[in-house]
């Protein structure tokens, strides 16, 4: 049972546009959401978090949006450049559990066009 | 520079062989991890350890073992009796194994048994 889903596995978008990637969870008892990005034969590396308390969470180009109602969040990439190609995890955690307890979704891969 | 090393690159071993994969960390990190990556899957914990010599079992342990008897290394041997060997072997670690420390992850071990 995928608790966390990437529905999209891939997406392609123009150079200079928004990117924006989707994630969806059904357990209610996770309150905290991280995104990583890998490149190919690579690691993945963190990329962005947010508590269930904020709705969204700002650094740079990269935006997290959360909302808990339909226990869905978003990534979004504004202006997207060739380096964002690459695929995107989401992850779910709950509060008082360790990272042992961590779910991913499947990625979803973001194809940059210059 | 810090980080985690994860040793070799690609593997290729002949069905019935045990083989063991490295990882090493200089980020002083006490709590380490090993997930698996297929296609079209989430990472999957095999293995987690929160400090020396102690590992727990993570959601797909079978057919796999781990030893944790320095800080900055946690080998994982694939034996003979994991079903479906071939995969892509991730090994990350984080300060903190509180679900919000983000992980720091290897380049990972792409391992083929035929």
């Amino acid at each position: 049972d995928q608790q966390v889903k990437q529905n999209s596995p891939s997406l392609s978008v123009q150079e200079g546009r928004i990117s924006i990637l989707n994630c969806d969870y059904t357990n209610s008892m996770f309150d905290y959401f991280l995104w990583y990005k890998k490149y190919p034969a690579e690691g993945p590396t963190f990329l962005i978090s947010i508590s269930s308390i904020k709705d969204k969470n700002e650094d740079g180009r990269f935006t997290v949006f959360l909302n808990k109602s339909a226990k869905h969040l978003s990534l979004h990439i504004v202006p997207s450049q060739p380096g964002d190609s690459a695929v995107y995890f989401c992850a779910a955690s709950a509060l008082g559990f360790g990272n042992e307890k961590l779910t991913f979704g499947t990625g979803t891969r973001l194809t940059i066009i210059p | 520079d810090g980080g985690i090393t994860q040793s070799p690159k690609y593997l290729f071993r002949k069905e019935g062989q045990n083989v063991t994969l490295s990882c090493e960390q200089n980020l002083n990190h006490d709590a380490m991890y090993w997930y698996r990556q297929d296609p079209g899957q989430g990472l999957r914990l095999i293995y987690y350890s929160q400090i020396v010599n102690d590992f727990q079992k993570g959601d797909i342990a079978e057919g796999y073992s781990v030893s944790r008897e320095k800080k900055e290394s946690f080998p994982l041997t694939v034996t003979s009796a994991q079903k479906n060997p071939t995969a892509f072997y991730l090994c990350a670690s984080s300060s903190g194994w509180d679900g919000v420390s983000p992980l720091h992850f290897g380049n990972g071990t792409r391992l083929t048994v035929t």
